[in-house]
């Protein structure tokens, strides 16, 4: 079982629809929890990070986190065409310091 | 705020040449910076783990001769390609992370792609 695991995807809704990316992860230890965006030829971008339990909103996006399940979901309301990239979720390791990254999700809005 | 820059964003050298990348923290000092690879179509991976002052951790399988790797300062990292080969031609990416406060939050460069002829 891989540490962080995403559906690569390509996950495709049409324009102004609700985008929703999951990830789970298999350390319980787990504390803290980042999605990033990347678009094709361009490094990360923090979109958000989500340290406790529930729904943790920003604009458009919205994060959820449910420790119990080992799972983390990232909701793009509205999505729009320049929403279309990759979408990485990342879990802070605490016995190693470094980020675990799943292999991303490809996400496609379509006009 | 939490602004990274990387230097040169783009590089093409001949094979054998070295190579030297620069990693900015801006408007933060990163207690911890992380370099990583990423060829086309394939998830990041990460090459080394440096702190501050000390020498830094690189991750099986990466060369620590071939990829040098100094933190001398709270905001600067340098990552050096030596005798660089076409095959290391890829997309290297460095990250900072703040770390006071128990923030883990890691904030990216914008990417430095080599390409070596």
């Amino acid at each position: 079982q891989k540490e962080v695991e995403q559906n690569s995807g390509p996950l495709s809704v049409p324009e102004g629809a609700i985008a929703s990316l999951n990830c789970t992860y298999s350390d319980r230890g787990s504390q803290s929890f980042f999605w990033y965006r990347q678009y094709s030829g361009k490094s990360p971008e923090l979109i958000m990070s989500i340290y406790s339990n529930g729904d943790k909103e920003d604009g458009r996006f919205t994060a959820q986190l449910n420790k119990a399940s080992q799972y983390v979901s990232l909701l793009i309301r509205d999505s729009q065409p320049s929403d279309s990239a990759t979408y990485l979720c990342a879990v802070y390791s605490g016995n190693t310091g470094k980020l675990i990254f799943g292999q991303g999700t490809t996400l496609q809005v379509k006009p | 705020g939490a602004v990274v820059s990387q230097h040169p964003s783009r590089v093409i050298c001949k094979s054998g040449t070295s190579v030297k990348i620069e990693c900015r923290s801006l408007d933060f000092q990163a207690t911890t910076m992380f370099w990583y690879r990423q060829f086309p179509k394939q998830s990041l991976m990460l090459m080394a783990t440096s702190n501050e002052g000390s020498k830094a951790t690189y991750e099986q399988g990466v060369e620590k001769d071939k990829f040098l790797i100094n933190h001398a300062s709270l905001t600067l990292s340098t990552l050096t390609v030596t005798s660089a080969h076409p095959e290391d031609s890829s997309f290297y990416i460095c990250s900072a992370r703040p770390g006071q406060g128990g923030d883990n939050t890691q904030y990216f460069g914008p990417g430095t792609r080599l390409t070596v002829l």
